[in-house]
């Protein structure tokens, strides 16, 4: 079956450093990953897509690589604020409906 | 842009009480809506997918009597929970796909509590 794993133990990254999160996933072969950022008690927001011929993606500090040998893509933050503290979701496309699969997020914990 | 709201954000019922949750995509027509709910540190659990004007595909374990999904308009769509118990309680929420299709909006979550 599908599988999506992101790193279940919090994150604790020093401000002003840069953030590496990583998402894997196996016995798929996706399309397109997203990345989404949830706040406590409210739902995801959208951050960025990469589809499987792109390697790389940014936008403003943020940085996505998809390396669809490894089966992994990794979700930077660039000088890194307090303010970026919050989990970090990937998801994959599936075939149907246009659903996604869901990694269960990595926290992030930026410190002043 | 592309903004989906969800009421009430928080609700607290009696058990044996239905409850009836509002998706509305306010700044573009939503073809296709999704039902979530997410328990605390795990991932989103998809309940069902909606088009507009035909009947929610529920996933596997997901009971339809219980989670009544309506989707009238490509703006609003509803979820109702039927008989709720205690075991209902949760972060339900729900995303909106455009016509761009791969990228999801989501609403900013009801919380149900069932005493």
């Amino acid at each position: 079956s599908q599988k999506i794993e992101q790193n279940s133990e919090a994150l604790n990254i020093q401000e002003g450093k840069t953030a590496t999160l990583t998402c894997n996933y196996t016995n798929y072969s996706p399309a397109y990953l997203q990345w989404y950022r949830q706040d406590p008690g409210r739902g995801p927001v959208f951050l960025l897509l990469i589809r499987e011929n792109e390697k790389e993606k940014r936008k403003e500090r943020l940085k996505v690589t998809f390396d669809t040998t490894l089966k992994q893509s990794l979700f930077h933050i660039t000088a890194s604020q307090p303010a970026d503290s919050a989990t970090y979701l990937c998801a994959l496309d599936t075939d149907s409906n246009y659903q996604l699969i869901w990694g269960a997020g990595t926290k992030l914990i930026i410190k002043p | 842009g592309a903004v989906v709201s969800q009421h009430p954000s928080r609700v607290i019922c009696k058990s044996g009480t239905s409850v009836k949750i509002e998706c509305r995509s306010l700044d573009f027509q939503a073809t296709t809506m999704f039902w979530y709910r997410q328990f605390p540190k795990k991932s989103l659990m998809l309940m069902a997918t909606s088009n507009e004007g035909s009947k929610a595909t529920y996933e596997q374990g997901v009971e339809k009597d219980k989670f009544l999904i309506n989707h009238a308009s490509l703006t609003l769509s509803t979820l109702t929970v039927t008989s709720a118990h205690p075991e209902d309680s949760s972060f339900y929420i729900c995303s909106a796909t455009g016509r761009a299709k791969s990228e999801q909006f989501f609403g900013p979550g009801t919380r149900l509590t069932v005493l």
